[in-house]
């Protein structure tokens, strides 16, 4: 079951913009997590925002979460070519089983 | 990827074979997962682990079985009862204080 769909699909931007994806979610969550993935590479932690946060940042990532609409965005800013990869949302729903249940991807180009 | 490795990185299969795939960690840690992901979509669970000697099913386990005799290894067995296994594999691990999930670099399996 994918709890979680991210939009868009894909993303090209210019290098030095800012590349902004959206997760959305169906159930209630202990918190949601992204990852990044890099073509034909397993997953990569980037941040993790518990359902009690509203916004968390590390370095020139910027998650925000509101639980109302059950939504999530990630903002990566003034990216660089090596940005480029597939971005997904994880969500660790409250059911203490600790499984993480991906969304679809949003894969960001980032053009030099 | 550290402290993770999937063998092999390739893996050929003819129609009507068994294969395992082979997931290894020197993390310590207690929970282990193998996911599927198909072309351009995301993560699928199929089995995970939150002890030695015990796991259970994911969203997709049906054609697939692992065993957890070790803390340290959890292989997956890819049976002849999958009939769509062509897919990249990865397996993933989470210790007991944190909720993220550490990704081996995944193994790409391919029947002939």
């Amino acid at each position: 079951s994918q709890q979680g769909e991210e939009d868009p699909q894909a993303l090209s931007i210019q290098e030095g913009e800012n590349a902004t994806m959206n997760c959305s979610y169906k159930t209630s969550i202990n918190n949601l997590q992204w990852y990044r993935q890099n073509s034909g590479r397993g997953l990569v932690h980037l941040i993790l925002i518990r359902s009690n946060e509203r916004e968390k940042h590390s370095g020139r990532l910027r998650v925000t979460l509101d639980t109302s609409k059950k939504s999530s965005s990630l903002l990566i800013t003034a990216s660089r070519a090596a940005d480029t990869a597939s971005y997904f949302c994880a969500t660790d729903v409250m059911d203490s089983s600790y499984k993480l249940i991906f969304g679809s991807g949003t894969r960001l180009l980032v053009r030099p | 990827d550290g402290g993770i490795t999937q063998s092999p990185k390739y893996l050929f299969r003819k129609e009507g074979q068994n294969v395992t795939l082979s997931c290894e960690q020197n993390l310590n840690h207690d929970a282990m997962y193998w996911y599927r992901q198909d072309p351009g979509q995301g993560l699928r669970l199929i089995y995970y682990s939150q002890i030695v000697n015990d796991f259970q099913k994911g969203d997709i386990a049906e054609g697939y079985s692992v065993s957890r005799e070790k803390k340290e290894s959890f292989p997956l067995t890819v049976t002849s009862a999958q009939k769509n296994p062509t897919a990249f594999y990865l397996c993933a691990t989470r210790g007991v204080s944190t909720d993220t999930q550490y990704f081996g670099p995944g193994t790409r399996l391919t029947v002939l």
